[in-house]
Formats: structure tokens, sequence, C-alpha cells
């Protein structure tokens, strides 16, 4: 089982905006980082620290964190971004790296 | 641009030892700001983060397959390795090398760990 709890699906219209969250003690003082993961794919990473996104990620993708939980909003949902996104942070119990469950995002 | 690449066999039979390597390029391995790490992901299931290494060897892994596990590095070779020990049917899985990292926001006290970049993966089935 995981430390870092995300909601197993979430779906959103073309064009809206969805919010997934990553829930853990551990996101009180550690922000997460967010990957997305398309099919047959290596996972990337589209959101790390406070709200930073590597070079090349659309700015439709944002990051926020707020007492133990943290957020992966994506405004303006685009068809290629129905992916699995997970996220990443350290646990609980003083392990470096953790990931969540991982979303299923589904653009409708 | 980095990138890594995992080799290794692609079927292992049960109670035998998986071995992989991770050859880093574009970059160095003993970068003072990097560890260097493991992912597994079953077919159909979520990621799992098996264990990471730094350049001088210290390591850390995960405690559900801390018995198992053992990650080395050769600086000379620019590569990481991980043997797991032991397998059975359930240590199925795409395996990924990535590179690790945490990081301090001196701003907010937060520390923000991140994997980046990933290697494309390498499947590997345990069967008879």
């Amino acid at each position: 089982s995981s430390e870092l709890t995300q909601d197993p699906a979430v779906s959103v219209a073309l064009g809206q905006t969805v919010r997934i969250t990553c829930q853990g003690d551990s996101l009180r003082s550690y922000y997460a980082s967010w990957y997305q993961q398309k099919p047959g794919q290596a996972p990337v990473l589209v959101i790390y620290g406070k709200n930073n996104r590597p070079s090349g990620i659309p700015d439709r993708f944002s990051g926020s964190s707020s007492g133990n939980t943290a957020s992966l909003t994506i405004t303006g949902a685009q068809a290629e971004d129905e992916a699995d996104y997970y996220c990443n942070s350290r646990d609980s119990s003083g392990n470096p790296w953790v990931f969540g469950g991982g979303t299923k995002l589904t653009v409708l | 641009q980095l990138q890594l690449q995992e080799s290794g066999p692609g079927l292992v039979k049960p109670s035998e030892t998986l071995s992989l390597t991770c050859t880093v390029s574009g970059g160095s391995i003993s970068s003072s700001s990097y560890y260097w790490g493991w992912i597994r992901q079953p077919p159909g299931k979520g990621l799992e983060w098996i264990g990471s290494i730094y350049y001088s060897g210290s390591t850390y892994y995960n405690p559900s397959l801390k018995s198992r596990v053992t990650i080395s590095v050769d600086t000379s070779k620019n590569q990481f390795s991980l043997k797991l020990s032991s397998v059975t049917a359930a240590d199925t899985a795409v395996y990924y090398c990535a590179r690790a990292s945490t990081n301090y926001d001196i701003l907010t006290g937060y520390f923000y760990p991140r994997f980046d970049p990933w290697g494309q993966g390498t499947l590997v089935t345990v069967s008879s």
C-alpha cells in the first residue's frame, strides 16, 4: 500500500479544468512531484517543487499544495492529456521516495 | 541531454536473481547533486520505488524489498545496477531507471524529491 493516496480515476470534459489530488502526512513538509504516463511509455515529469514545470511541459499544467494534500491542475484539458498521473514524494516513515497509486485521467 | 538506458535479461526463472544495468549518457553519474534510482511497474499496476544510489555507493532501499535488493554503481562505466534475488512471478514488471534528486526550497522550507529523466524501461518476466 502507498502512503500517498490518489483517486483511482478522474474524468474531465475537453477544454475544462481538472484537479488531481494526492494526500499524505509527508506532504505537510515535502512537495510532491507529478508524472504523466501514457500507455506503453515511461513516466514523464510534469510538475516539481512548489509549482515548477520542466522544459517542454505546457503551462496548462500547474501544481499546488495545502496541508496534507498536493494537487495537479490541468487548465483547459486536451485530448492528449488523457493518461495516468502519479504523485511522488517522501513517505512519513522517512523513505526518501514513494509513489502514489496513480490516477487515470479520461478526457471526454 | 541526459539519457538513461536499461539493459538485461527479459526472462528470469523463479528463485533466481534478476540483474539489470542502467547506462547513463550525456552526463556524469558522479554528479554530486543526484542519486540514481530504480522503479518498477507490474503489468496494469502502479509505480513502485525499489531503491536509489549515490555515486559514492550510499544507498536507500524500499523496506518492502530491502532483504532481496542490491544496487551498485560503477562510475568508470557511468552505470548503476540492480540485483533482485529469489524472484517470483510477483516480480514480473517493467523496470525503469531514473535520475533522482531531493532539493530544498529555502523560501518555504519544503523539500521536493523528483525523478527526471527516466529510461524507456525494460520488461522482465519471471517464469520457468
